[in-house]
């Protein structure tokens, strides 16, 4: 069982937006501004989209967003496409020096 | 360019030991750490600890304390993750990557498959 929750999977159409949440505690996603976002084609590396909660990486579209409101993250796409069809995981700094990640949301492009 | 490269696919019985490499490039690699995160089939992204690349600090998942050693080589900006005491349900993808700031993970290193079966 991962330490944080995310939904197994979510799905929209060409043009849409999504959102992925990621629900944690106190102890983590609430207590500090420190949420990452990966993307993850199966087989190859995974991929920062996010970092501190709302950062983009460079080169990284601005079709990717993210928030925080409590002890749940969320991670918007917007103008869905094709090659976004992958894997999302959610980590966050935790208290006792780790991280923590999510359990994983597949997004499916209809 | 910045980039992590790891070593090859390892078969191992289960008792035995592995140990996986990471080879940085592109980057000053002692001013970072070096995270491993694995990935057993069909399951999520499960971190396991941390090294600072000094080889002074190691933070260990609490999972993996006991069978885990994280070490690093300054002289060829290589990491290393062995693990020992492998089971069956070691089998997985492990990533090396190049921690910055507390949580962000960037780039990663390509994966390398360990399978643990007798």
């Amino acid at each position: 069982q991962s330490a944080l929750t995310q939904p197994a999977s979510v799905s929209g159409s060409p043009g849409q937006s999504i959102t992925i949440s990621c629900t944690g505690t106190s102890s983590d996603i609430g207590g500090y501004d420190s949420v990452s976002w990966y993307q993850h084609h199966p087989g190859k590396a995974p991929k920062l989209m996010i970092f501190d909660v709302t950062n983009r990486p460079s080169g990284v579209s601005n079709r990717f967003s993210g928030s925080k409101s409590g002890n749940t993250a969320s991670l918007t796409i917007s103008g869905l496409q094709a090659e976004d069809e992958a894997n999302y995981y959610c980590s966050s700094y935790s208290t006792s020096v780790t991280v923590v990640f999510g359990g994983g949301t597949k997004v499916t492009v209809l | 360019q910045v980039q992590l490269v790891q070593s090859g696919a390892e078969v191992k019985k289960p008792g035995a030991s592995v140990r996986v490499s990471c080879t940085a490039s592109g980057f000053i690699f002692a001013t970072y750490l070096i995270p491993w995160v694995r990935q057993a089939p069909g399951q999520g992204l499960e971190w396991m600890g941390w090294v600072t690349t000094d080889n002074r600090s190691t933070n260990y998942a609490e999972n993996f304390r006991g069978r885990v050693t994280m070490t690093t080589d300054l002289s060829t900006n290589t990491a290393f993750m062995e693990l020992r005491s492998l089971r069956s349900d070691d089998t997985a993808i492990y990533y090396c990557a190049r921690q910055w700031s507390l949580n962000n993970f960037d780039p990663w290193g390509q994966g390398t498959l360990v399978t643990v079966s007798s």
